[in-house]
């Protein structure tokens, strides 16, 4: 499809495996963004990619997560030695801003999201 | 320290009435805003923008105002139908198109 797709849809793991979340952004989108969704609360950031720019990764919550992006293409969320804390769905964007574009306004497109259940 | 906050964590509001979701901000460098609306299961998807250059934007039922002022927008929605029960996120962004800031979501219940 055209869309953002994420895999997989859904992920039940054990307490300190290591977890790797997929996102297939919209061709040709430049930015790149993970947030996670915790029950019943908002959307918190995670990290964003733009073009070749540095990933600002000012909203992973440790150093057992990171992140990853191939070019403007494939991202993945790598999450170690997982916690229940980490239980979650978790949210890939994707945007057509150019880098260092300013006065051009776009939404992000999200895809459907991977529920993480850590047990 | 929530850039962007929406204060009233849910909203009931009956069929055919308005619905008003309102959105404070604290970064002044803020100029494009976002209403987002989730099901559940499903990602957020975009309903509707306003850039700060302007202080409306309607599409059909579904009309944003924003006061840069007061650092205060709203959706307005009307009239509410059962289909608009949500989850609505406000999101802003900066004048360089770069990560954009979500509020913590206000779940919009429309009762027949």
């Amino acid at each position: 499809g055209a869309g953002v797709s994420q895999s997989p849809s859904n992920k039940v793991t054990e307490k300190g495996k290591d977890v790797e979340l997929r996102c297939d952004p919209i061709s040709g989108h430049t930015a790149l963004y993970w947030y996670r969704q915790r029950l019943g609360q908002g959307l918190e950031f995670l990290i964003y990619f733009q073009g070749n720019s540095a990933p600002d990764k000012s909203g992973l919550p440790s150093d057992r997560f990171s992140a990853e992006r191939t070019g403007e293409s494939v991202s993945t969320l790598t999450i170690q030695r997982t916690q229940q804390e980490d239980s979650a769905v978790y949210l890939c964007a994707s945007s057509p801003i150019p880098q260092g574009a300013v006065g051009m306004n776009t939404e992000a497109f999200f895809g459907q999201g991977t529920r993480l259940t850590v047990v | 320290d929530q850039q962007v906050k929406q204060n009233s964590p849910s909203l009931s509001v009956q069929e055919g009435r308005i619905s008003i979701l309102n959105c404070d901000y604290t970064n002044s460098m803020f100029d494009y805003f976002l209403w987002y609306k989730k099901y559940p299961a499903e990602g957020p998807t975009f309903l509707i923008s306003i850039s700060s250059i302007k202080d409306k934007n309607e599409d059909g039922r579904f009309t944003v105002f924003l006061n840069k002022s007061a650092k205060h927008l709203s959706l307005h929605i009307v009239p509410s139908q059962p289909g608009d029960s949500a989850v609505y996120f406000c999101a802003a962004s900066d004048n360089y198109g770069q990560n954009f800031v979500f509020g913590p979501g206000t779940r919009l219940s429309v009762l027949p």
